[in-house]
């Protein structure tokens, strides 16, 4: 059970557009549509964004979305927003009841 | 509203245990799946455990099978995760949090966390 493998921070302008990368093997991403990602403020529980590699919750923005290749699953920011600055993890069932997160990624608006 | 309370952390020794409660409410948590996942100081988040809704099915992170063991009393609508034999490295931030849904693997909603700090 490793841990999959996001950038430790990306950054954008408002406005602009980012994608935060995470990628695993094929025992999980590469293998399951079970990628979730999470919004996480300082001091605060994380939130749901995305699950099911690309499905939003209600009341999550259209401006996030997720996609996925091979092992690596994605999740993109579009029309960045001050409040979008945060921590994003993403997450990965792993077979046998089991789930895998990554190292979480530090997201700065310019 | 969903609730979740996390409660049990503190201060324990290398080798100590510790039982975490997490105290439901807002839904029929009997039937959902539960989880514990941490997140250490500065780190990232991790997974621990999770069960299933009437606690006959259980699954553990490598990393604390055989040390750990997560329960359910439906009856009191809490959800447990105690812990043996802690290692300085289980130190963390641990939170509950219930499963979205059976056809997914993702979790909806968080408590706040109850702190474990393993240090002599």
């Amino acid at each position: 059970q490793s841990a999959l493998t996001q950038p430790h921070s990306v950054s954008g302008s408002p406005g602009q557009s980012v994608t935060i990368s995470c990628t695993g093997t094929s025992s999980d991403v590469g293998t399951y549509n079970y990628v979730s990602w999470y919004q996480q403020y300082p001091g605060k529980a994380p939130q749901l964004m995305i699950y099911d590699v690309s499905k939003r919750p209600s009341g999550v923005p259209d401006r996030f979305s997720g996609s996925k290749s091979g092992n690596t699953a994605s999740l993109t920011i579009s029309g960045l927003q001050a409040e979008d600055e945060a921590d994003y993890h993403c997450c990965s069932y792993a077979g046998s009841y089991k789930g895998v997160f990554g190292g979480g990624t530090k997201l700065t608006v310019l | 509203d969903v609730q979740l309370v996390e409660s049990g952390g503190g201060l324990v020794q290398p080798g100590g245990s510790l039982r975490l409660s997490c105290a439901a409410s807002g839904f029929t948590f009997s039937s959902y799946w539960m989880h514990w996942v941490r997140q250490a100081p500065g780190k990232g988040l991790v997974w621990v455990s999770r069960i299933s809704g009437d606690g006959t099915s259980t699954s553990y992170a490598d990393s604390v099978k055989g040390r750990f063991t997560i329960s359910r009393d439906n009856a009191k609508n809490t959800l447990y995760l105690q812990m043996n034999t802690l290692r300085a490295e289980d130190t963390a931030l641990y939170y509950c949090a219930r499963h979205l849904d059976r056809s997914t693997w993702s979790v909806d909603y968080w408590g706040r966390g109850t702190l474990v700090t393993v240090a002599s």
